[in-house]
């Protein structure tokens, strides 16, 4: 167990609507990521957040946002989604802003669109 | 953009011997390289991370090297078990952007 939470652990909706998938980050760290995993893209980097401020971002689409609280929890919206949308979203978290601290990866949510 | 190539095909090795997987990146020349595992349908696990100044890292039966030069890191697992059958992904953060390779799968036959 990371100490990364995410929920929901699965979900499935249709094409056009929107979703919110949530993430608390391990204890005393400050950083979150968000990453998209499909079949055939892999791990792909979306969006970082710095002690609720934005701080990297990746082939996020503008579909989609994100935003961390102030008790640094994190949450990733998704709107008006399409079929390839369909993937594994994973949220990491590590204690500080560089690459250089190790990421701690919660089990993932699962988005169906049909 | 960061492009980063590991072993296309997946790998197969015998019980106790050692597995090597090999990590390319272009384009960039990052200050560390990272390696995770990943199991089916779970999140990545971290396992090393290697500095641009170190030419090899250990921790128990694992080993990484990193070639600045040929811009390339090798994974090594020694005595290798069924238990580290899993796909190893290499990472590196380039340019504020964080990167993974598309992993290896490895499978340990008994």
């Amino acid at each position: 167990d990371s100490g990364v939470t995410q929920t929901p652990k699965h979900l499935i909706t249709a094409t056009g609507q929107r979703v919110t998938l949530r993430c608390s980050p391990r204890s005393g760290d400050l950083s979150v990521y968000w990453y998209q995993q499909s079949l055939d893209q892999g791990l792909q980097f979306l969006i970082q957040y710095y002690n609720g401020e934005e701080r990297a971002k990746g082939n996020i689409l503008e579909r989609f946002s994100a935003q961390q609280f102030p008790d640094l929890h994190s949450e990733l919206n998704l709107s008006s989604l399409e079929l390839g949308d369909s993937a594994l979203y994973f949220c990491a978290s590590s204690v500080g802003l560089a690459g250089t601290y190790e990421q701690y990866f919660g089990p993932g949510t699962r988005l169906t669109v049909t | 953009s960061q492009k980063i190539e590991q072993n296309s095909e997946a790998l197969n090795i015998q019980e106790g011997k050692t597995a090597t997987l090999t990590c390319n990146y272009t384009n960039y020349s990052p200050a560390y390289l990272q390696w995770y595992r990943q199991d089916p349908g779970r999140g990545p696990v971290f396992l090393l991370l290697i500095r641009e100044n170190e030419k090899e890292k250990r921790k128990e039966r694992l080993k990484v090297t990193f070639d600045t030069t040929l811009k390339q890191s090798l994974f090594h697992i020694t005595a290798s078990q069924p238990a580290d059958s899993a796909t190893y992904l290499c990472a590196l953060e380039a340019g504020n952007q964080f990167y993974f390779g598309t992993g290896t799968s490895l499978t340990v036959i008994p």
